[in-house]
């Protein structure tokens, strides 16, 4: 199906694992983004890609790490968990634009509990 | 820190009453964007604002901004109870290239 797909969309894990949350894109956008949601923060943006091997951190990155070796694909790994990332995770695509940010397309999300 | 807040942070109607949300943010942009999150769901774009357009309509939506005040409202008419979910500003700061900087969200709650 064409769209934003991220997997797994609820997850349990323990402190000191290593987590990996998949996102996929059909839409060969350049941009892809990783945003977490926590109540009274709203969206946090903790990476950015903007094409294939080309990544920047956003304003939450300290204790993530992303790739992205596709244009299609952005993985978001937690190398080793703490409660703290306990949250809702996003993950975004879009179009780039010379105008600036357009329209941003959302997955479904990822709920991550580190027990 | 936030770059955009949302006022109120709740708001409950009753349906066909409009809903105002007010979005304020800190530095120079280059567009604003509102997006709506239902329940347990990802985020869906409502409406795009460039920095130089004072007034923007999509249906029932109503977006201003004010560059001077550093400000925008999202006005829905005419509420239906479909239209309950989180509503969130987001910025593009000047110079920020493609990155979206999102509020807090403001709650509707629409009652029939």
């Amino acid at each position: 199906d064409a769209g934003i797909t991220q997997s797994p969309r609820y997850k349990i894990t323990e402190t000191g694992r290593q987590v990996t949350l998949m996102c996929h894109q059909t839409w060969s956008h350049s941009y892809m983004f990783w945003y977490r949601q926590d109540l009274g923060h709203g969206l946090r943006l903790i990476y950015y890609s903007a094409a294939a091997d080309i990544t920047d951190k956003g304003e939450v990155p300290d204790g993530y790490v992303v790739s992205r070796s596709k244009t299609e694909n952005f993985p978001l790994t937690l190398e080793s968990a703490t409660r703290s990332q306990t949250s809702v995770y996003f993950c975004a695509s879009s179009e780039w634009s010379r105008k600036g940010a357009g329209e941003l397309f959302f997955g479904e999300g990822s709920r991550l509990t580190v027990l | 820190s936030q770059q955009g807040e949302e006022d109120p942070q709740a708001l409950s109607i009753q349906e066909g009453e409009n809903a105002t949300m007010n979005c304020s943010y800190k530095t120079s942009i280059n567009n604003l964007q509102w997006y709506r999150q239902n329940s347990g769901r990802g985020l869906v774009h409502l409406i795009l604002i460039r920095s130089n357009e004072r007034e923007k309509h999509s249906g029932r939506l109503r977006v201003t901004l004010d560059t001077s005040k550093k400000s925008s409202s999202l006005l829905i008419t005419a509420s239906r109870a479909a239209d309950t979910a989180s509503y969130f500003c987001a910025t593009v700061l000047t110079g920020g290239g493609n990155k979206l900087t999102f509020g807090t969200g403001t709650q509707l709650k629409v009652e029939l």
